[in-house]
């Protein structure tokens, strides 16, 4: 069945360092991806999204790298911030409409 | 200011006890979405509306129902609440159901069922 999973449940990255937060998914008919951001007591909120025929897509501070051979999308963040500190979740959409979150990574955001 | 709004934020209620979660958004979206956030299981969707009078189930609808009788208004109805409905509630709309069009969330609704 369709699932997306991240990697690691926790990452705690030094202030200032690069952040990779990964996420595999397994419908391979998913055209479309999302990266959302959840503060504590927030709902989620979206940072970027990128589309099946594209494999990498840039933000402000933010890139999302797309391999569709082995169903892993990525997203990055540059210089980390303590503002940064959060849970993502990648999602994917299928065709049929539905969207299918990751269970989510809380970035640690180290002084 | 564009936002979803959901009432209440917290309710604490009892088994069986009929309740409903409102959810309003003031962007004229199209696609409305209930979802429930539970540790370890991240977000599931329990119902969506591609439109007015057009409802479709997500992943987990059983023991919840939606109406979508206008488009800016998008309740969730718990008929007879179980403590197994005990979690965290987020309505999302965006402008279409299709494409690359972005959800935007409320604020949650921290539900608990004794």
């Amino acid at each position: 069945g369709e699932s997306v999973g991240l990697h690691l449940p926790t990452l705690s990255v030094q202030e200032g360092d690069n952040s990779i937060i990964n996420c595999a998914y397994s419908n391979s008919a998913s055209d479309y991806f999302i990266w959302y951001k959840q503060e504590s007591g927030k709902g989620p909120q979206f940072i970027i999204d990128i589309r099946s025929n594209m494999d990498k897509r840039q933000g402000q501070r933010v890139t999302v790298l797309l391999n569709k051979t082995v169903k892993h999308l990525s997203l990055q963040i540059a210089a980390t911030q303590p503002g940064d500190s959060a849970v993502y979740f990648c999602a994917e959409k299928g065709r049929d409409d539905k969207i299918i979150f990751g269970k989510g990574t809380r970035l640690h955001i180290l002084p | 200011e564009a936002q979803v709004t959901q009432n209440p934020r917290y309710l604490i209620t009892v088994t069986g006890k009929k309740l409903t979660v409102t959810c309003s958004q003031n962007m004229n979206h199209e696609y409305m979405s209930w979802y429930r956030q539970d540790p370890g299981l991240g977000l599931r969707q329990i119902y969506y509306s591609m439109n007015v009078e057009v409802t479709d189930k997500g992943d987990v609808p059983e023991g919840y129902k939606v109406s979508r009788k206008e488009k800016r208004n998008f309740p969730l109805i718990l008929e007879s609440p179980s403590p197994n409905q005990t979690s965290l509630y987020f309505c999302a709309s965006s402008f279409g159901g299709r494409g690359t069009d972005t959800q935007y969330f409320g604020p949650g609704t921290r539900l608990t069922v004794l």
